[in-house]
């Protein structure tokens, strides 16, 4: 199975920051990378797909970006709003695979 | 408006058996994948497997950790997807949720999600 390692596990930042988001995979997945947003007793959110495509709908403020097997998602000019669990999820092989998550709070 | 709504969840003993069932509505179902997850209380995510539209065949892929066990398929006449969950264990204690891609190739529209436990 591909292995996603996400950091930092946990992550508290303060309106208007910039917070950076990493999932690093096992092996080569090419692009086929997303994000999701999770609020408490909500079910995931698309934020990215294909490792950089916005989904339908997501501020501008959230990008995604990858470098060889490590890939990133950017909040930039954090809001209130933001808070919750993301995840990266790997859709290159089966078992597709989520990462382990990462809390962010806001200060 | 693309909606998803599982039902059928609930407590089950182990080595039980149980269905879970999702409506879909406003969108064409025939035309697209539909994917089963689950999540543990306090944990990631994990994907269970999917079946694929009419133009694929509605074949299905499954997780290893679940396949032999649990069986995704779908009712088209009724916009109905199902998850039939077979010798149920304690570890398969989570909300499952059903869910679908839309636009993106990936899964962009969830249910709100089941609840299912699995104890004596």
């Amino acid at each position: 199975d591909i292995q996603m390692t996400q950091s930092p596990a946990s992550l508290s930042a303060s309106p208007e920051e910039i917070v950076t988001i990493t999932c690093q995979a096992s092996q080569d997945i090419g692009n086929w990378l997303a994000w999701y947003q999770q609020k408490p007793g909500k079910s995931p959110q698309l934020l990215i797909y294909s490792a950089t495509s916005l989904a339908d709908g997501i501020p501008s403020r959230f990008s995604g970006s990858r470098s060889g097997t490590q890939y990133s998602l950017k909040i930039s000019r954090l809001q209130v709003e933001d808070t919750g669990i993301y995840y990266c999820l790997q859709r290159y092989s089966n078992p597709w695979t989520f990462g382990g998550g990462t809390k962010l709070e806001l200060k | 408006e693309v909606k998803l709504l599982e039902s059928g969840g609930g407590l089950v003993q182990p080595g039980g058996s149980m269905r879970l069932s999702c409506a879909a509505s406003g969108f064409t179902f025939t035309d697209f994948y539909m994917y089963w997850i689950r999540q543990p209380a306090g944990k990631a995510p994990e994907w269970l497997g999917f079946i694929r539209n009419k133009a694929n065949g509605y074949t299905t892929e499954y997780n290893p950790s679940v396949k032999g066990r649990f069986t995704i398929s779908r009712d088209n006449t009724q916009n109905m997807l199902y998850l039939q969950m077979n010798t149920l264990r304690a570890e398969d204690t989570a909300t499952y949720y059903c869910a679908t891609r839309i636009t993106t190739g990936v899964m962009d529209a969830w249910g709100q999600g089941a609840s299912v436990t699995v104890s004596s």
